[in-house]
């Protein structure tokens, strides 16, 4: 199984500064045939399911701020929010879809200092 | 809006078989993966496995030999079974989609968890 190992486990950081989030995977999660990382980035607030912040790495979803920003490739991924907002308490997850079985990181959880 | 919602049993005994399942509205179950993804409580997720709409199937080798997946089209529905559970089953199951940006992997849509007690 690839292992995702998040760093740091939580964070506090202050309204308004720049938030970081880092993520290694055991082994490479890009595939070379189409140079995208099977890597994505989930936000989960208390009592709410996981919700997709970013895919293909770098990619963000949807309505998602654009405060979020992910990059990286191979094995090396960071989730940064570059000014935090009280809304942005959270736990963070990444997660590779490369091979299988499908697995995350152990979350990171963010609080305002 | 796509909408997923995960139901049955809280309670389950030991050695016995959780079932759950999920209903999609909002959308048609075609041409999508469907995942199953547990949290037990306080910890970090596992994915356990997925469906495609056509039944395609891929499991979690640490619980292939206890899982079951199911589709039901006409239901718009699918549905997980876990045989002879533990207390390390507990857990919130979510169901979630795949395949929105071309791969089962990444979960666009979640259903609110399915909280999974076992105890006898």
């Amino acid at each position: 199984d690839i292992v995702m190992t998040q760093s740091p486990d939580s964070l506090a950081v202050s309204l308004g500064e720049r938030a970081t989030i880092n993520c290694k995977s055991s082994q490479s999660v890009l595939y070379s045939s189409n140079n995208k990382n099977y890597l994505g980035w989930y936000q989960q607030k208390p009592g709410q399911p996981p919700k997709l912040l970013i895919y293909w790495a770098s990619t963000r979803e949807s309505g998602v701020p654009d405060r979020f920003s992910g990059s990286g490739s191979g094995t090396d991924f960071t989730l940064t929010i570059s000014s935090l907002q009280a809304e942005d308490v959270a736990v963070y997850y990444c997660h590779q879809h490369y091979t299988f079985p499908y697995t995350f990181g152990q979350g990171t959880k963010l609080e305002i200092k | 809006q796509v909408q997923l919602q995960e139901s049955g049993p809280g309670l389950v005994k030991p050695s016995e078989t959780l079932s759950l399942t999920c209903s999609v509205s909002g959308g048609s179950i075609n041409s999508y993966y469907w995942n199953w993804i547990r949290q037990p409580p306080g910890k970090g997720l596992e994915w356990i496995a997925y469906i495609s709409y056509s039944a395609t199937t891929n499991y979690n080798p640490s619980l292939k030999s206890r899982v079951t997946l199911s589709v039901d089209t006409s239901k718009n529905q699918f549905s997980l079974k876990l045989s002879s559970v533990t207390a390390a089953d507990t857990a919130v199951y979510y169901c979630a989609r795949g395949y929105s940006y071309g791969h089962p992997g990444i979960f666009d849509y979640w259903g609110q968890g399915a909280l999974v007690t076992v105890s006898s």
